[in-house]
């Protein structure tokens, strides 16, 4: 069974230019959620969908960042227009289960942002 | 609010050796606890979870603790191998909120 692609793997950008990440999820999973990792940090949730709904979206920077979840399949992250301190890996994860937070989450393999 | 604080924030062991890591919570009600292994530029994968009811639990050279009355959980790996080196996640969940993570302690197996 394929897991959590994201794309791409790496990404360097000037500040003040746009971006866009990539996920798709494991198939049949229903929930999907987008976190920011620091070096050195936890992971830190920006938005998390239930299907097509975005139920969770209170971290993440509106001025900013957006994201889709169109079909209720595959998810967009956008950055416009990026910053130097959203040097990050933003990773993706999908999930199972209905409750909030009881199940486990399978993760993508991330997307490495460096804002120049 | 609801914090996870892990301990140490970095380990350094030689190979075969034993470790400890600490995971000590704040997050109440408490749902269940999970502990990822998150290898150099992957994401995190699940090791193990426990739930309020469990004390122990053991996958492979992996074993997770966890007393919910004092809010502390540890994952003790057992004759470390090379490929162990990574860093731990310990997260919590509890109802209806967002998961709770921690920072992670950085494990490096040596030689």
């Amino acid at each position: 069974e394929a897991g959590v692609v994201q794309s791409p793997r790496y990404k360097i950008i000037e500040k003040k230019q746009p971006v866009a990440f990539w996920c798709n999820p494991i198939s049949g999973h229903n929930t999907l959620y987008w976190y920011l990792q620091n070096l050195g940090q936890g992971p830190e949730l920006l938005i998390r969908y239930e299907n097509e709904e975005a139920v969770d979206d209170s971290q993440l920077p509106k001025d900013r960042f957006s994201a889709e979840r169109l079909k209720g399949v595959d998810s967009t992250l956008k950055i416009q227009p990026a910053e130097l301190g959203d040097s990050a890996v933003y990773l993706c994860a999908s999930s199972l289960d209905r409750p909030l937070s009881a199940g486990e989450l399978f993760f993508g393999e991330g997307s490495r942002l460096t804002v120049l | 609010k609801n914090q996870v604080e892990q301990s140490p924030q970095s380990l350094i062991i030689l190979e075969g050796k034993n470790c400890t890591l600490q995971c000590n919570y704040t997050v109440s009600p408490f749902s269940n606890l999970r502990w990822y292994k998150q290898d150099t530029g992957r994401g995190p994968v699940s090791l193990t979870i426990m739930t309020f009811s469990e004390n122990t639990k053991s996958n492979g050279r992996y074993t997770a603790t966890l007393d919910a009355d004092t809010k502390q959980s540890s994952l003790h790996i057992t004759a470390s191998q090379l490929s162990d080196s990574a860093s731990y996640i310990c997260v919590v969940s509890a109802p209806d909120t967002p998961l709770v993570f921690g920072k992670g302690t950085r494990l490096s197996v040596i030689a």
